[in-house]
């Protein structure tokens, strides 16, 4: 069966300095892979996504990358705030209606 | 926040009750989910549904049935609660035809099962 895993459960940068996560996964190769922000008590909520043919996709501060050959996704915050501070999900999609879930990295910045 | 909501927000209940969740959307969807969160699990599929009716088991199925009789209401039930079905239940919803769709989820239900 698909397995993803996220690098660490718990991640802590300074504050100004560039986070980086990663979601890696074994067999297939998703149909596109999408992250989310989960703060405490909250449902997720979606940031990036990005397309299996796509190597990158910015957004303000985010950057997504998604190499198919290690089968391997990185998540990065440029210039980390503490209000980035939350559990960080990747999600991926082998063509249906369905997302399957990483368990997530806890990212802390610290002032 | 796609106009989700979730009741309850909070139950506690006892093994072998019966427990009913609701999710309710205002905007017509046509997917919408159901999802158990654990620590150590992430988020995992327990049913969804793609219309009136209409619906399929996720990953996590065993114990859990659901009901779509109209499109706004999803209900998720644990006709026989045990304490491994403690948990935070999410419901999701995609606002497109469900392929490539990013998800928007409500804001949980915390179940404990004494």
């Amino acid at each position: 069966s698909q397995k993803i895993e996220q690098n660490s459960e718990a991640l802590n940068i300074q504050e100004g300095k560039t986070a980086t996560l990663t979601c890696n996964y074994t067999n297939y190769s998703p149909a596109y892979l999408q992250w989310y922000r989960q703060d405490p008590g909250r449902g997720p909520v979606f940031l990036l996504l990005i397309r299996e043919n796509e190597k990158e996709k910015r957004k303000e501060r985010l950057k997504v990358t998604f190499d198919t050959t290690l089968k391997q996704s990185l998540f990065h915050i440029t210039a980390s705030q503490p209000a980035d501070s939350a559990t960080y999900l990747c999600a991926l999609n082998f063509g249906n209606e369905k997302l399957t879930f990483g368990t997530g990295t806890r990212l802390t910045i610290i002032p | 926040d796609a106009g989700i909501t979730q009741s309850p927000r909070h139950k506690v209940t006892e093994t072998g009750t019966p427990v009913t969740l609701r999710c309710h959307q205002t905007e017509n969807h046509r997917y919408m989910y159901w999802y158990r969160q654990d620590p150590g699990h992430g988020l995992r599929l327990i049913h969804y549904s793609y219309g009136v009716k209409d619906t399929d088991k996720g990953e996590v199925s065993d114990g859990y049935s659901v009901s779509r009789s109209k499109t706004e209401d999803f209900l998720l039930t644990l006709e026989s609660a045990t304490s491994s079905q403690t948990s935070v239940y999410f419901c999701a919803i995609t606002t497109g035809q469900g392929l490539t769709d990013t998800q928007y989820f409500g804001p949980g239900t915390r179940l404990t099962v004494l």
